[in-house]
């Protein structure tokens, strides 16, 4: 059985980059049968998608993030990475790693999730 | 960018009861790209539903999705004590893929 696991520092400054990294157990990304996607949540507020990508390196973002993320695959560490730039309060979330089968990219095996704060 | 309007916002509901959650797109959503997720606190979301109508594995068949277009719905037809959770549709079609706000789905 699948699992993702996120990681990666839980508290930044604001103006800091964010990165948090999934690693892969069960199954291996270079198959590439499946897309990688990184998705946030707020403190009570909904789901955001945040982007995704293919264990071939290809990338869909949020334009909503203004081209601060970056989203890249390590298929020998079976890992896939998020990075955020330039991050204020607004970034402050649960950040959940997931991946869906191709080619429909339904999520459907998620990570736990992981807090980041982002405060001065 | 596709908007995902999800009503009600809050369903009060008892055990044995049935439920009707609807998501409403802003525009034409294909039906293959329309999925259902269930959200329990401290938990992952998990998938119920996807392509409108498909139940995913393990998904109890209490569970069911319809519509089509830019109207859908999820069913529950007798809710169980495990069912009281967050539920949010997503339609992965169209980038950015979007999830609606969610419909809080508690006990009464």
């Amino acid at each position: 059985q699948v699992q993702l696991q996120e990681s990666g520092p839980g508290l930044l400054k604001p103006s800091q980059t964010l990165s948090l990294t999934c690693t892969v157990s069960g199954d291996s990304l270079s198959g590439d049968t499946y897309l990688y996607n990184w998705i946030r949540q707020p403190a009570g507020k909904g789901l955001e998608w945040i982007g995704r990508i293919s264990a071939s390196g290809f990338t869909i973002y949020n334009p909503s993030l203004s081209g601060r993320v970056t989203i890249s695959v390590d298929t020998s560490k079976n890992q896939f990475s998020l990075r955020l730039t330039s991050v204020t309060a607004a970034d402050t979330a649960d950040y959940y790693c997931a991946r869906g089968p191709k080619p429909l990219g339904v999520i459907l095996d998620w990570g736990q999730g992981a807090l980041v704060t982002v405060s001065s | 960018e596709i908007v995902l309007t999800q009503s009600p916002v809050t369903l009060s509901l008892s055990p044995g009861e049935r439920a009707t959650l609807s998501c409403r797109a802003s525009q034409t959503v294909s039906s293959t790209y329309l999925g259902w997720y269930q959200h329990k606190p401290g938990q992952a979301p998990r998938l119920l539903i996807h392509g409108a109508s498909n139940r995913a594995p393990g998904t109890p068949d209490r569970f069911s999705g319809s519509g089509s277009g830019t109207d859908f719905t999820l069913t529950i037809s007798s809710l169980e004590p495990e069912d009281f959770a967050v539920y949010y549709c997503q339609q992965y079609g169209s980038s950015p893929y979007t999830f609606g706000q969610g419909t809080k789905l508690e006990i009464k």
